[in-house]
């Protein structure tokens, strides 16, 4: 168990560039979510997989983002023509489930800036 | 929607200190609820939670109880120390299919040696 990994920590990239980020859940684990950290605040959901499928999206999603899971494993997130206000902490976390099984674990990270 | 309101920090505190940090939260049904904490450097990190009413929540000195009377999650611990310095976030899931969480913006302790 090597606990979840997000790729890249960081990230800098010019308004209007498309980034992606990926998330690289514990292995065996079924739930993925993505959340949103802006700072000084608590992080905000944004959406979340059971294994490939996407149950959920939040309204924070807009038609910029898109998040995939393909064969339920890995998880990436795009963000496209990035905006400023894009600028913020992007967290992963995964569970084993539902109910008593959905602690979630959460990554380091990736930090995006958008100048 | 559901919503989660912490107090704002930062609280500074010495060594040895009692800790209390206040909870509230708004929620329909009966929500699990949820203390994180955030090292510095570090990923959040699930300090403990509780999952009905009158449950009590215990970690690594920590301790909070599930009011739903008074719709509340205080974290208290008797001593804190100066590696309890940190990010605190409290946050519920409403034990839908979802199960995603929602954080209150968090207060950041201060321990003082």
């Amino acid at each position: 168990d090597t606990g979840v990994s997000q790729n890249p920590r960081h990230k800098i990239t010019k308004r209007g560039q498309n980034v992606t980020f990926r998330c690289d859940p514990i292995s065996e684990h079924n739930r993925l979510y993505w959340y949103r950290q802006t700072l000084g605040q608590g992080p905000e959901f944004l959406t979340y997989f059971q294994n490939e499928a996407q149950l959920e999206k939040s309204r924070l999603l807009s038609d910029r983002f898109s998040a995939e899971r393909p064969k339920g494993s890995f998880s990436t997130l795009e963000i496209q023509r990035t905006e400023q206000g894009d600028s913020a902490m992007y967290l992963c976390a995964s569970s084993r489930g539902a109910g008593d099984y959905n602690e979630q674990f959460f990554g380091p990270g990736t930090r995006l800036t958008v100048l | 929607g559901d919503s989660v309101t912490q107090m704002e920090g930062p609280v500074t505190l010495s060594e040895e200190a009692f800790l209390t940090i206040n909870c509230t939260y708004t929620a329909t049904g009966y929500p699990s609820l949820f203390w994180y904490v955030q090292y510095p450097g570090e990923g959040l990190q699930l300090l403990l939670k509780a999952t009905k009413a009158d449950d009590k929540g215990s970690n690594k000195g920590f301790e909070a109880t599930y009011r739903k009377e008074t719709t509340s999650f205080h974290l208290e611990k008797g001593s804190v120390q100066v590696s309890d310095s940190a990010v605190y976030f409290c946050a519920l899931s409403p034990n839908n299919a979802g199960n995603m969480l929602t954080f209150g913006g968090g207060t950041r302790l201060m321990v003082k040696p």
